[in-house]
């Protein structure tokens, strides 16, 4: 069973600081992975896909990085904005799995402070 | 990419009674559409995927005669919580796709249960 960790589970920096939340995953049959943007009480927000084939993708300040042999992942951030204060969830869609669902790590709940 | 409706954003319901909620795709055609359910500090899990015009399949543990989905049409999808317990109160999402199995997933803005 694929199994998604994320760390740090938590991080606090001042505004103007680079970021690397990571992200593993447990089985490399993979179709793609996604980061995502939660806020409080809201749905998610996607932020990067990156497909299997892929080693990375970027978007204005963000840039997620994919190693599928050793099922790592890393997201980005540069010059964290006190508006990036969100908890930022890493999910893979399982090749061979049950009508391509997603599995999800727990999170980084990041804290950018002014 | 897509955009998903999701109704009610949150509700308040008494122990006991039902609960109904919907998952609209305003503007793609949704074969299949997921629901997950987050408790506080937790990752999300999926319950059941919901396939347009049949059954749902329902994850392990999950009963589906408590969790009723319906999928009547490409842009409709229904989750609705049966004799609710303040144990149910969760944060419920549903999720669409597109027909390859690469696409992007995109989410509703889910719904807040509260049973009281």
């Amino acid at each position: 069973k694929q199994e998604v960790t994320q760390i740090p589970a938590a991080l606090s920096v001042p505004e103007g600081e680079n970021l690397v939340l990571n992200c593993s995953f447990t089985d490399s049959a993979i179709y793609n992975l996604q980061w995502f943007r939660q806020d409080p009480g809201k749905g998610l927000t996607s932020l990067l896909l990156i497909q299997s084939s892929q080693r990375e993708q970027t978007s204005g300040r963000l840039n997620a990085s994919l190693d599928k042999s050793s099922g790592r992942s890393t997201l980005y951030i540069a010059a964290s904005q006190p508006g990036d204060s969100a908890t930022y969830l890493c999910a893979v869609r399982g090749r061979g799995s049950t009508l391509g669902r997603l599995y999800f790590g727990r999170g980084t709940q990041l804290t950018v402070w002014p | 990419g897509a955009v998903v409706s999701q109704h009610p954003s949150w509700v308040i319901c008494k122990s006991g009674t039902s609960v109904k909620i919907e998952c609209r795709s305003l503007d793609f055609q949704a074969t299949t559409m997921f629901w997950y359910r987050q408790f506080p500090k937790q990752s999300l899990m999926l319950m059941a995927t919901s396939n347009e015009g049949s059954k749902a399949t329902y994850e392990q543990g999950v009963e589906k005669d408590k969790f009723l989905i319906n999928h009547a049409s490409l842009t409709l999808s229904t989750l609705t919580v049966t004799s609710a317990h303040p144990e149910d109160s969760s944060f419920y999402i549903c999720s669409v796709k597109g027909g390859a199995e690469n696409t992007e997933a995109f989410f509703g803005q889910g719904t807040r249960l509260t049973v009281v």
